[in-house]
């Protein structure tokens, strides 16, 4: 059982260029969901989705799109990155109700750079 | 504005000790309260849940205790162990609209052998 699988684990774009963090789960969870990590501040949520075809935002949205064609699957695209946007990245999944009952699962983080 | 907050300073203690770890927050009425163990480069990990109407949870050696009207949590680690030494994320739980979590920057724990 591999959990939530994230790739790539590091990655460097120069300013301008787009790219897609890639997440995939097998627990068959409805909820998941993006959040970036940085020094001196909590997860943030920016994206999730409570099911296939389901998507919303979170608390920092801006420049960044996701989809969820399927349930196994929740990629994160970034548009045109920013040096802003260097952070590391977590995706999560969960049963239900967005982990408030059974807590998230998270992945082992993809950690991008914008130089 | 909602806070949460949890001491960023390092916390070290000597094995087969007690740690116990705080998390405050002021401006929010969380549903539930959460535990998370990170280890460097990894995700965070899902350790305990406890709701709004309990006072403690436990499992195994750690026990969690939420005290809405201090609006505080304890997370204790009795007999700690170098393996324990980590950082810990508290996270709240709101119920109130579409869930809302907010997560703390955690606190450094590193338990000395």
């Amino acid at each position: 059982n591999a959990g939530v699988t994230q790739t790539p684990k590091f990655q460097v774009l120069k300013t301008g260029q787009s790219m897609t963090l890639q997440c995939a789960q097998d627990m068959n969870h409805e909820y998941m969901s993006w959040y970036r990590q940085d020094p001196g501040m909590g997860l943030r949520l920016i994206h999730y989705s409570v099911g296939a075809g389901i998507t919303d935002q979170g608390e920092v949205p801006n420049g960044y799109n996701v989809s969820r064609s399927t349930t196994e699957d929740f990629p994160l695209r970034l548009l045109s990155a920013a040096p802003s946007q260097t952070s590391v990245y977590f995706c999560a999944s969960s049963a239900g109700d967005l982990g408030a009952h059974y807590g998230y699962t998270f992945g082992s983080g993809t950690r991008l750079t914008v130089v | 504005s909602q806070k949460i907050e949890q001491n960023s300073e390092a916390l070290n203690i000597q094995e087969g000790k007690t740690a116990t770890l705080t998390c405050n927050y002021t401006n929010y009425s969380p549903a539930y309260l959460q535990w998370y163990r990170q280890d460097p480069g990894r995700g965070p990990v899902f350790l305990l849940l406890i709701r709004e109407n309990e006072k403690e949870k436990r499992k195994e050696r750690l026990k969690v205790t939420f005290d809405t009207t201090l609006k505080q949590s304890l997370f204790h680690i009795t007999a700690s162990q170098p393996a324990d030494s980590a950082t810990y994320l508290c996270a709240l739980v709101s119920t109130s609209g579409t869930y809302k979590y907010i997560f703390g920057t955690g606190t450094r724990l590193k338990v000395l052998a």
